[in-house]
């Protein structure tokens, strides 16, 4: 069982359509991350955020826009995707660091198809 | 450019044999490297990890190699079992900061195939 829990598992959502991915640790990690990865391909970091403050941001589209409103829950806010957005987006968490190094821990992710 | 290469999409291995997952890197500022484990419909599990002042770290069945000379590292798995049948990916981590907000950068996966 995964300790990052996400919602919804699957959605499908047209080009005008407004959605939101939520994600959600009780573990006491205060880095969140979300992920996108296409098929065959590797997860691709998009977001970071650190203590609820963004700190990585990779030049990730606006029509992606994250939120995090406290330390156990992080959204990701969709507005006018496109086609090529379809993909499975992962949320990951992470203890900071404490001597040693703390591993991410990931979410089973949110399957999203754009009509 | 891929700056962590998996070069074998990949393995078929028998029951109860070794097997042996390798991955590449190119930038020497990567700090710690790890491997994880990917399920259809499932997000990737964390495996095993290794700082790039060791060579080797074990943990059961699982033991990670890192050749930092040759900017190499590879997962044995041993003996191998049909659980472990999945998709592995290998990471690196840049230097990590107190606030543990690293990214990590993935390989493109190896398909790990366990025969009975």
């Amino acid at each position: 069982d995964t300790e990052v829990t996400q919602t919804p598992k699957h959605l499908v959502m047209g080009m005008t359509n407004k959605k939101s991915l939520k994600c959600e640790q009780h573990m006491g990690h205060r880095a969140m991350y979300w992920y996108k990865q296409k098929a065959k391909k590797p997860p691709e970091l998009m977001f970071v955020y650190s203590y609820e403050k963004l700190s990585i941001n990779e030049s990730v589209p606006s029509r992606f826009s994250p939120e995090c409103p406290n330390s156990s829950l992080l959204n990701l806010h969709l507005h006018a995707l496109q086609p090529e957005d379809s993909a499975l987006y992962l949320c990951a968490s992470s203890l900071h660091y404490r001597g040693t190094y703390q591993p991410q821990h990931f979410g089973d992710g949110t399957r999203l198809s754009i009509l | 450019d891929q700056q962590v290469k998996q070069n074998s999409p990949s393995l078929s291995v028998q029951e109860g044999r070794i097997s042996i997952l390798n991955c590449d890197y190119t930038n020497s500022m990567f700090d710690y490297f790890l491997w994880y484990k990917k399920y259809p419909a499932e997000g990737p599990t964390f495996l095993i990890s290794i700082s790039s002042i060791k060579d080797k770290n074990e943990d059961g069945r699982f033991t990670v190699f890192l050749n930092k000379s040759a900017k190499h590292l590879s997962l044995h798995i041993v003996p191998s079992q049909p659980g472990d049948s999945a998709v592995y990916f290998c990471a690196a981590s840049g230097t990590i900061s107190n606030f543990g907000n690293e990214k990590l950068t993935f390989g493109t996966g190896t398909r790990l195939t366990i025969i009975p």
